[in-house]
């Protein structure tokens, strides 16, 4: 069973980045498509981004590019999201997913880790 | 971007009775489509994918029908648990996109 490890939160100011992390136990990350969603308070859900095994690179929506990295650590099966730049609207639940590819650029998502609350504010 | 709308934004059903959600793509998704359900402080879990693929471990109260651009989702007689927040989701086209959401609540 997959299972997503994610620490609680995470207060930033505005203007600096945060690094979010995603640890996976019970199976290997390097044989995962992970990705990223984000939902801000009361709000619905955006895909941020993920990684594509088809081409070993990441691939992130429109709205965040060049602001938002995603790596990943094998060795460690910890994924990372780093967002910079960070404004109020970036106030936000987290949260890293196991994507399930149908033509390589394209998911739905099956296993999601707890989430980590992110909140920017002076 | 293809936009999701689901309707209604809210739907208040009583337990034991049938709950009709519906998403609709703004372009044709195919079968591409997925349903999520989000409890309070919960992470969203998917149910259903391909439209009507359930989820391992669903229970078959939960239904998905439709292909293009109308979907819907069926839970045929509603245990207290089912009450929550629903998302559809296609991922036809790039980039994936979600629904707003139809929140389930008890009559």
């Amino acid at each position: 069973q997959v299972q997503l490890v994610q620490f609680g939160a995470e207060v930033k100011k505005p203007g600096a980045s945060v690094k979010v992390s995603c640890k996976v136990s019970g199976y290997t990350l390097a044989k995962i498509s992970m990705h990223w969603v984000r939902q801000a308070p009361g709000k619905g859900l955006e895909w941020m981004g993920g990684f594509q095994p088809a081409d070993g690179q990441s691939i992130y929506a429109q709205r965040f590019q060049g602001r938002v990295t995603m790596t990943e650590d094998t060795a460690t099966d910890t994924a990372y999201m780093e967002l910079r730049s960070l404004r109020s609207e970036d106030t936000a639940v987290y949260y890293c997913v196991t994507g399930i590819g149908v033509d390589g650029r394209n998911y739905y998502f099956d296993y999601w880790g707890q989430g980590t609350l992110l909140t920017v504010s002076s | 971007e293809t936009l999701m709308t689901q309707s209604p934004a809210t739907l208040s059903v009583s337990p034991g009775e049938r709950a009709t959600l519906s998403c609709r793509a703004s372009q044709s998704v195919g079968s591409d489509l997925a349903w999520y359900q989000q409890k309070p402080g919960q992470a969203p879990r998917l149910l259903i994918h391909g439209a009507s693929t359930r989820a391992t471990g669903l229970p078959a109260r939960f239904s998905g029908s439709g292909s293009g651009t109308e979907f819907t989702l069926t839970i045929s007689s509603l245990q207290t648990e089912d009450f929550a927040v629903y998302y559809c989701q296609q991922y036809n086209n790039w980039p994936v996109t979600f629904g707003q959401g139809t929140k389930l609540e008890i009559k």
